[in-house]
């Protein structure tokens, strides 16, 4: 199962954007690149994912590498409610399931 | 549209004893996946269940076991309950076992203390 590395904190201001990276330098050509978070006492929200394009949505905007080694999630502007653990997981064609690592804890400061 | 409901929130069990835990997907999904989160970890797959058959496992010994029902609703039972089962159990609904455009929507999941 390919793995992702991410930093295990981050902070940012609030109102201000926010890149949360991840490196995935085994991915297979047939990984798609998911970003979930969990809030405290939640369970893990999906956020975003992405192939090989960049992608938005109405939370945010996945930008991923031209090698797809790796990627970053982007917050567009910061507020309280986005402090979570941010989990950026691999997912197979052949597989069903999300390997999760510790993923990035996001603090925002007011 | 309601998102995937788990029940009970919070249990306390005695080590050696079994637990049913139980999730209502959310309308329309057809797959139902159950993680375990032990403290500051992430979560662990535990097993899916597609149209009341399981088609994938983690790695959790046969004492953990499911059921998925004709109305795509879900339980997870655990046999011979051991200190380190203590955890956050979570379930997550989809529209589609094996579709990656779709992602998967979580509950709130069940907190386990085993003692």
């Amino acid at each position: 199962d390919a793995k992702t590395t991410q930093p295990n904190s981050m902070e940012s201001n609030e109102e201000e954007p926010v890149h949360l990276p991840c490196n995935h330098s085994t991915i297979s050509g047939t990984d798609y690149i998911h970003w979930y978070r969990q809030l405290p006492s939640q369970g893990p929200e999906y956020v975003i994912h992405g192939l090989t394009s960049n992608v938005n949505n109405r939370m945010a905007s996945l930008a991923i590498a031209e090698d797809r080694k790796s990627s970053t999630l982007i917050l567009h502007r910061a507020t309280l409610r986005d402090a979570a653990v941010y989990y950026c997981i691999l997912r197979d064609v052949g597989t069903y399931k999300y390997i999760f690592g510790t993923g990035t804890r996001l603090k925002v400061l007011a | 549209e309601t998102g995937v409901t788990q029940s009970p929130t919070h249990l306390i069990k005695t080590r050696g004893q079994q637990v049913t835990l139980r999730c209502s997907s959310q309308s329309g999904h057809n797959t139902v996946s159950w993680y375990q989160q032990a403290l500051g970890q992430g979560p662990q797959f535990i097993f899916q269940y597609y149209r009341e058959e399981e088609n994938g496992r983690g790695n959790f010994p046969p004492r953990f076991s499911g059921l998925q029902f004709p109305n795509y609703s879900s339980e997870l039972n655990v046999n011979a309950l051991e200190l380190d089962d203590s955890a956050l159990y979570l379930c997550a609904s989809s529209p589609s076992a094996g579709a990656l455009e779709y992602g998967y929507t979580f509950g709130s999941g069940t907190r386990l203390t085993v003692v």
